[in-house]
């Protein structure tokens, strides 16, 4: 099961695009990197999943390089409604999956 | 669509009492969750159930009893709670093979005195 790296917190001023980058050296041919976004009081809610290349959505976009050992979420634009904890999680959601945990995430404060 | 509802959302038990909190979602997914996460931390999984009839324990399952009555519902029992089972407890549902992609609900705030 891949191990996951990611930074505990990261501040950004309103209107700037903020990245996320998520470090798993020792993912696997089959994983996919899923990524949830967190607020207060809220359960996780599921923003964007990729396995290369590049996955864009209306929320968010993910970067991923070719050798797969590290992500990027990228939020454009964020606004102070984007401050939450960003999950990132590693896996191909079979086998081992019992002993994955979303761990601390990164804490994304967003300043106006 | 509802999504994925919780009930209770707040409770408050003494300890050595029972409780059973209520999970539903009505996304027609297979797969169904129970978390808990304390302050300050990651969520960490209780138990799941890949499909209606089967459960699997997760990372924490002591002290704790899941029953997947039937596909939209999933229940997590305590059944002589503690303090240290103090925490918040959500539920999700997700599509078959697909457990990194998961859908939450609002959550229980669970305080055992």
């Amino acid at each position: 099961l891949a191990k996951t790296t990611q930074p505990i917190s990261m501040d950004s001023y309103e209107g700037q695009e903020v990245n996320i980058t998520c470090s798993h050296n020792n993912i696997a041919t089959n994983d996919y990197i899923t990524w949830y976004q967190q607020f207060p009081s809220q359960g996780p809610r599921f923003i964007i999943q990729g396995y290369k290349t590049k996955v864009t959505n209306e929320v968010a976009s993910l970067f991923i390089p070719a050798d797969r050992k590290s992500s990027t979420l990228s939020l454009p634009r964020v606004s102070l409604s984007d401050t939450a904890v960003y999950y990132c999680l590693v896996g191909d959601g079979y086998g081992g999956y019992q002993k994955v945990t979303f761990g601390t995430g990164t804490k994304l404060q967003v300043i106006p | 669509n509802a999504g994925v509802t919780q009930t209770p959302k707040f409770q408050v038990l003494k300890t050595g009492q029972s409780m059973t909190l209520q999970c539903a979602q009505d996304m027609n997914h297979n797969s169904m969750y129970w978390y808990r996460q304390d302050p300050g931390m990651g969520l960490r999984l209780i138990y799941y159930s890949a499909s209606e009839g089967t459960t699997d324990k997760g990372e924490v399952p002591n002290g704790y009893n899941v029953s997947r009555l039937n596909k939209r519902e999933f229940s997590l029992r305590l059944e002589s709670a503690a303090p240290s089972q103090t925490s918040v407890y959500f539920c999700a549902s997700g599509p078959s093979g697909q457990h990194y992609e998961q859908y939450f609900g609002p959550g229980t705030r669970l305080t055992v005195t």
